[in-house]
């Protein structure tokens, strides 16, 4: 079993859409989660951290489950701009390596 | 430009030449890491170093691969005897070091092509 696994999509949905992705981490001992963006053939740039509490920024919504080990994020009011790959990542202990899903293509059409 | 930088951008090697690629991370950023990302899927973990010390090497980094960061700045990951499945792009990622949970930031990576 991959240690963070997502689903590749991709999702294609129109402007203005709200679109759902869903992540599940397996080692129950992951302390900090992420999503990242990453753009074709550019390097991966952190979207948001993802906090117990939830957290919201701007159209982007990020939710954590510990207990059933699964982490989403939603976006708002899709924009061409989104079109991107989403990376689910989870980090066991600080300051060490960053666990990477495949990551869940997102295209976003007019 | 002061973020995460990558040289060179582009590898193009043929099998079992030894190539070496360079990261110079966001200055006064005392912890850099290398990860590998192949079509499809997202970057697996290599190694990483706190300051010049190098603190974890993942199972991936076969004995042809090894990385130094000499003085706790810049680092280089050198693959020898190069083969076909380590055509892949090679990511350096630097963090401050001074926190326990921290961003880290990713420089625009190294495409290496083995032919």
């Amino acid at each position: 079993r991959k240690e963070v696994e997502q689903d590749p999509g991709p999702f294609n949905v129109p402007e203005g859409a709200t679109v759902a992705f869903n992540c599940t981490y397996s080692n129950s001992a992951s302390q900090s989660f992420f999503w990242y963006r990453q753009d074709c053939r550019k390097e991966p740039k952190l979207l948001m951290s993802v906090y117990s509490s939830g957290n919201e920024d701007g159209r982007f919504t990020a939710q954590l489950n510990r207990a059933s080990q699964y982490i989403s994020l939603l976006i708002r009011d899709s924009k061409l701009s989104d079109s991107a790959t989403y990376l689910c990542v989870v980090n066991i202990q600080a300051g060490t390596a960053l666990i990477f899903g495949k990551g869940t293509t997102l295209s976003v059409s007019s | 430009d002061t973020g995460v930088s990558q040289n060179p951008r582009h590898k193009i090697t043929k099998r079992g030449q030894n190539v070496t690629f360079r990261c110079d991370p966001i200055s006064e950023h005392n912890r850099l890491y290398w990860y590998r990302q192949t079509l499809g899927q997202g970057p697996e973990f290599l190694t990483y170093f706190q300051n010049e010390a190098q603190l974890e090497k993942s199972r991936l980094l076969s004995d042809r691969f090894s990385a130094e960061r000499p003085k706790g700045s810049f680092s280089t990951l050198e693959i020898q005897r190069t083969e076909q499945g380590d055509s892949a792009m090679y990511l350096c990622a630097s963090s401050l070091g001074l926190a326990a949970w921290e961003t880290q930031y990713f420089g625009p990576g190294t495409r290496l092509l083995v032919l």
